[in-house]
């Protein structure tokens, strides 16, 4: 299958400062990529979809200032998570979709566990 | 909006036996059901998948079977083993639509 890389792996960060978590495809083109936000023990929720070249479509109930979400080209997607609060600490997932066959497949990043002091 | 209910939550089997996971969806317009395993701490990784012309198909220990009149797909695995011990996901999706709409999750611990 692709393979998608997102870095960091894990971050510590005081609180009011800014995170940016890398999403990238490393040997296919994502014109699509997904960023989910998981809970402990819980399923992964859909935060937003990030195009190339155009706005993201958040999912309702996301702050669109709060998570800020580029894809600049189509092997990468960027999402910042701005003035961070220890509430936004959580285990964050990116995916890129690969349309294989006629099936929008998604294939995921490892992840970046983000812990806000 | 599309839903995808995933039934049991956890669920526990002996070496051996076998497991079944079931999901039901809402939106008849889905026409692809992937399930996804996700060890502790991992990323969530592609094990089979369905599209809606077709009512079953397997891969070794693992096979997925579709009922499109009922809405309903189920992930079968026999003969489970120990590193089988996972989170299992459904999800349904369209062609077009691209948004994966996933299920609860059902935490599958294997017991040697």
């Amino acid at each position: 299958g692709a393979v998608v890389s997102q870095h960091p792996s894990w971050v510590i960060c005081k609180s009011g400062t800014s995170v940016k978590i890398e999403c990238r495809s490393l040997d296919f083109q994502a014109t699509t990529m997904f960023w989910y936000r998981q809970f402990p023990k819980q399923s992964l929720m859909l935060m937003a979809t990030s195009n190339e070249g155009s706005k993201a479509t958040y999912e309702q109930g996301v702050e669109k200032d709060k998570f800020l979400i580029n894809h600049a080209s189509l092997t990468l997607s960027t999402l910042t998570v701005t003035s961070a609060h220890p509430e936004d600490s959580s285990f964050y997932i990116c995916s890129a979709r690969v349309v294989e066959e006629a099936k929008n497949i998604q294939y995921f990043g490892a992840g970046t566990r983000l812990s806000v002091l | 909006g599309e839903n995808v209910e995933q039934h049991p939550s956890t669920l526990s089997v002996q070496e051996g036996d076998s497991a079944v996971i079931k999901c039901t969806y809402s939106d008849s317009a889905s026409n692809y059901f992937p399930w996804y395993k996700q060890e502790l701490g991992k990323r969530p990784q592609l094990i089979i998948d369905i599209r809606s012309n077709v009512g079953e198909k397997k891969d070794q220990r693992i096979a997925v079977t579709l009922n499109k009149t009922a809405k309903h797909f189920s992930l079968h695995i026999t003969e489970t083993q120990p590193e089988d011990s996972a989170v299992y996901f459904c999800a349904a999706t369209y062609t077009g639509g691209g948004k994966l709409i996933f299920g609860q999750g059902t935490e599958l611990s294997v017991k040697p």
